[in-house]
């Protein structure tokens, strides 16, 4: 199993502002997940990160709007820039393992103002 | 593409009775996971029940048990003497073998199914 620590919990900020969710696994892993999760909705894979190459994005989600970052093999940040209310979400960080579920950080409650 | 459908948004169980939540699925894949999650307001992601798409057996957790039906793609997540902690949103997921035939091994969501529990 993994456990792994997201932070912050939960964040209001500005419009125009940018946020950067952080995430940190107690084990290696190949690769990070990063999943938004709009009001009431389901959620949305946004992108896949690996360590040591950039990140790939689903259709609908760009770098400039949400980089991300892997410096390491336990580590990744997921920031959302320039931020308007749409963006309010819960966006959560997930890695995986080659044959049994997934494992989710705890969410970050984005409101944007 | 791979798609996971929920055709039910909500759902109501009286405490101790049994309710079952609909899933199906659409891929040409032949090997996958398919996964029930639990999430409580709390927003933490919880594994409920996880079956093997190659295994024949229905997957079963204490209350929780599965009707894998693969030729009609279909996983149905059945919960036995329903209890008032269940209440949540439950996600159906798949998810291909990482590696193969593309899958990078991210989750694809339903659209969720909330659960309430009457006392």
């Amino acid at each position: 199993s993994a456990v792994i620590s997201q932070k912050p919990s939960r964040d209001i900020c500005q419009r125009g502002t940018s946020l950067t969710i952080q995430c940190q696994v107690d084990s290696q892993v190949t690769m990070m997940f990063w999943y938004r999760q709009q009001p009431g909705q389901s959620l949305t894979l946004i992108a896949t990160a690996n360590q040591g190459s950039e990140a790939t994005y689903e259709s609908g989600f760009v770098i400039d709007k949400f980089p991300i970052s892997r410096p390491n093999l336990t580590f990744s940040t997921l920031t959302v820039s320039n931020m308007s209310p749409e963006d309010s979400s819960i966006y959560l960080c997930s890695v995986g393992s080659s044959n049994t579920e997934a494992f989710f950080g705890q969410g970050t409650r984005l409101t944007v103002v | 593409a791979q798609t996971v459908t929920q055709s039910q948004p909500e759902m109501s169980v009286q405490e101790a009775e049994t309710v079952t939540l609909s899933c199906t699925y659409d891929t040409s894949e032949s090997d996958y996971y398919l996964f029930w999650y639990k999430q409580p307001p709390s927003r933490q992601m919880i594994l409920v029940i996880r079956q093997e798409a190659y295994k024949q057996q229905n997957a079963t957790e204490n209350r929780f048990s599965v009707n894998f039906q693969k030729a009609a793609k279909s996983f149905s997540l059945k919960i036995s003497d329903s209890q008032l902690g269940d209440a949540a949103m439950y996600f159906c997921a798949y998810r291909g073998r990482p590696y193969y035939g593309g899958s990078q091994g991210n989750l694809i969501f339903g659209k969720g199914t909330k659960l309430s529990v009457k006392p």
